[in-house]
């Protein structure tokens, strides 16, 4: 397995514009994480999704952040429109159902700047 | 929430040394995890400790856990340059892990 795939590995984009980044899981891991990383804040969770469907999205930081998971190998977080502060490492993860027995997979990271 | 934290922030070794980080928690667990992210990459599983074990060990790894004190650590023994990462433990807070700040290890040659 590849792995999880996440894409684009960077980006950069102007404030206003709407980014979205997206996520392939492991085949079969029933769990997908989104994280964002920062200096300031560390890892953060933002939602995760159990069998495509969002369980937690308390993380979410405001509406202008969104996720779909719409089928098992694909998921995307969406911001529109995006500010100077959305800029940060974000991070897809999938994990299988006994993810407290194995841990989490995680992917390298889309890392994003909004000038 | 039940965020691990670990101590200390930084850590700077020579190569061949061991190093030490430690992870504290505040809430009961059922397990306790560690991870390694080289820079600019994602976090890598390293090793996961149930609350009823005390100590477990993965190659040049070493991690222990004492559940009274709501403590963990983890040893790299014979330190080599490629260690060089930042070191996160995480704690199950019930629905989902959380990560502590972690500790920057750097190795020297």
């Amino acid at each position: 397995d590849a792995g999880v795939i996440q894409s684009p590995r960077h980006e950069v984009t102007e404030m206003g514009q709407e980014v979205t980044l997206r996520c392939k899981p492991i085949s079969g891991h029933d769990y997908l994480f989104w994280y964002r990383q920062t200096m300031m804040r560390g890892l953060e969770l933002l939602i995760y999704f159990n069998n495509n469907v969002p369980i937690d999205d308390s993380g979410m930081p405001e509406d202008r952040f969104s996720a779909k998971m719409p089928n098992a190998s694909f998921s995307t977080l969406k911001i529109q429109p995006s500010e100077p502060r959305d800029s940060a490492v974000y991070f897809c993860a999938s994990s299988p159902s006994s993810w407290k027995n194995y841990g989490y997979t995680f992917g390298s990271g889309t890392r994003l700047t909004v000038v | 929430s039940q965020q691990g934290e670990e101590d200390p922030q930084a850590l700077s070794i020579q190569e061949g040394e061991n190093a030490t980080m430690n992870c504290s928690y505040k809430t009961s667990i059922n397990n306790l995890q560690w991870y390694r992210q080289n820079s600019g990459r994602g976090l890598v599983h390293l090793i996961l400790i149930r609350s009823n074990e005390r100590e477990k060990h993965s190659g040049r790894l070493r991690v222990t856990l004492d559940t009274s004190k709501k403590s963990s650590s983890l040893l790299i023994t014979a330190s080599r340059a490629a260690d060089t990462a930042s070191y996160f433990c995480a704690t199950d807070g019930g629905q989902n892990f959380v990560f502590g700040p972690g500790t920057r290890l750097s190795v020297l040659p």
